[in-house]
This record gives structure tokens, C-alpha cells and sequence, in this order.
């Protein structure tokens, strides 16, 4: 099992160009979220994903678009990327909704943003 | 709405000295509480959590959490730092009710072992 993956690993932008980071996980898990992490900020949630089609906004979602076209996969889209996005971005999936069950996390994407 | 509070961005400690990684929540129900420690350039991997019953907690390479319900903590604690415990530690709290399923996280405590 590979669990969580993404990609790219690292990734430099200039602003206004766009790009999509794919996240994929192969344990048959519901529920996939997207987070960035920012230094001294900890995690903040994106979006997230409760089961394939669906979406919904987490706590900083403006500027981002998702999809989950496929169970096992998760997309998060920067449309026109500005500096305040150059972040650490996670997947993360989870089997069930219950909250007490963990999160998988992934190894990350460094973006920077020009 | 949930909040963490991780008392201390950043913690040194020596070589087997004891570890101690402070987290307290606000909630008016006590909530799942976790731990998750992230290695340099990795992503989060789970320490242990507290759902409900025994309040101390064992978890990986030696850590134990106590959950204090009257001090709303949820404090991390290794007897003896090893080397390879420098890393960055997030305490994260969820709700217990039915449909919840999102974490809270901490803003980290940044742990160094000083040889």
C-alpha cells in the first residue's frame, strides 16, 4: 500500500498562473481533505470531501477549487495563484466519518508562488 | 467552535530528560483529542488519541498523553528524549457528535534534543 500520495512534491508558480494538485489515496477511504500549513499557523482545512462527487468549504477555501471525480482521488486547483498561496499543501483520507478514526496524511506539496 | 491552544511554539530538551508538550482545548463537551507528530519534509503521522475510557493513553515510541477533563488538557509526555524525537508536534481536537469528522489542529510546539 502506498496510502496517500501527491503530486507534484514541489512546484514554483507565478502569479496569475494556475495549476491542480493531485492527491491519491489507495485504502479505499470516504473522506479526503485538503490542508495548507503555514509556519506558526498549524493546519488550516480547504476543502473537503465526504465521498466521491461530493465537496464542501473548509476554513480557508477562497481562491481554491476541488474535485473528487474518483474515490481514490482528490484534486485541489489554483485558477490564478497569488503569493499568499505559497504554502506546504497535506491530503489527508479517513475511512469513515466518525471522528474518532484517523487521518492519513500525505507527504506534501511545497508551492511557492513568484 | 472548537479551539487548540499548544502552550510553546518551540521546546529544547536534552537527551533523556523527560519531554513535556502542552495542549489545551475549549469545548463544552469534551471532545476526541489527538496528537500527531510531523519529521522534517514529511507529512502528519498519529502519536495516539483519546476517544473515550482510560484517560492516559499510550501511544508510539514511548509517548503517553494524560486527558484531564477539569483542566481541559490533553498534555504530551516522554520519559526519556531520544534524538530521534525532534520533530514537530500538533495537537488536534474533533467533536464527538454524529456527522462530525473534521479536526482542529494546533499551531505546533517544535521539539529539539540537545545531545
Amino acid at each position: 500500500n502506498a496510502g496517500v500520495t501527491q503530486t507534484p512534491k514541489f512546484r514554483v508558480l507565478k502569479t496569475g498562473q494556475s495549476m491542480t494538485l493531485l492527491c491519491a489515496q489507495d485504502m479505499n477511504h470516504e473522506y479526503m481533505y485538503w490542508y495548507r500549513q503555514d509556519p506558526g499557523m498549524g493546519l488550516r482545512l480547504i476543502h473537503y470531501s465526504v465521498g466521491e462527487g461530493t465537496t464542501a468549504k473548509g476554513e480557508v477555501p477562497d481562491g481554491y477549487n476541488v474535485s473528487r471525480l474518483k474515490k481514490q482521488n482528490f484534486l485541489l486547483g489554483l485558477e490564478s495563484a497569488a503569493p499568499s498561496q505559497t504554502s506546504v499543501y497535506f491530503c489527508a483520507s479517513s475511512r469513515t466519518g466518525t471522528s474518532y478514526n484517523e487521518q492519513f496524511f500525505g507527504p506534501g506539496t511545497r508551492l511557492t508562488v513568484l | 467552535a472548537q479551539s487548540v491552544t499548544q502552550l510553546g511554539s518551540h521546546v529544547s530538551v536534552s537527551e533523556g530528560a523527560l519531554v513535556l508538550l502542552r495542549c489545551n482545548y475549549s469545548s463544552s463537551v469534551p471532545p476526541y483529542l489527538f496528537w500527531y507528530v510531523q519529521y522534517p519534509n514529511q507529512g502528519l503521522q498519529l502519536l495516539l488519541k483519546y476517544t473515550t475510557g482510560a484517560t492516559l493513553v499510550k501511544g508510539i515510541n514511548g509517548f503517553e498523553a494524560e486527558f484531564k477533563k477539569s483542566e481541559t488538557s490533553f498534555h504530551l509526555t516522554k520519559p526519556s528524549a531520544h534524538m530521534s524525537d525532534a520533530a514537530e508536534y500538533f495537537c488536534a481536537v474533533s467533536d464527538t457528535g454524529a456527522g462530525s469528522y473534521q479536526l482542529t489542529f494546533g499551531k505546533g510546539t517544535k521539539l529539539s534534543v540537545i545531545p
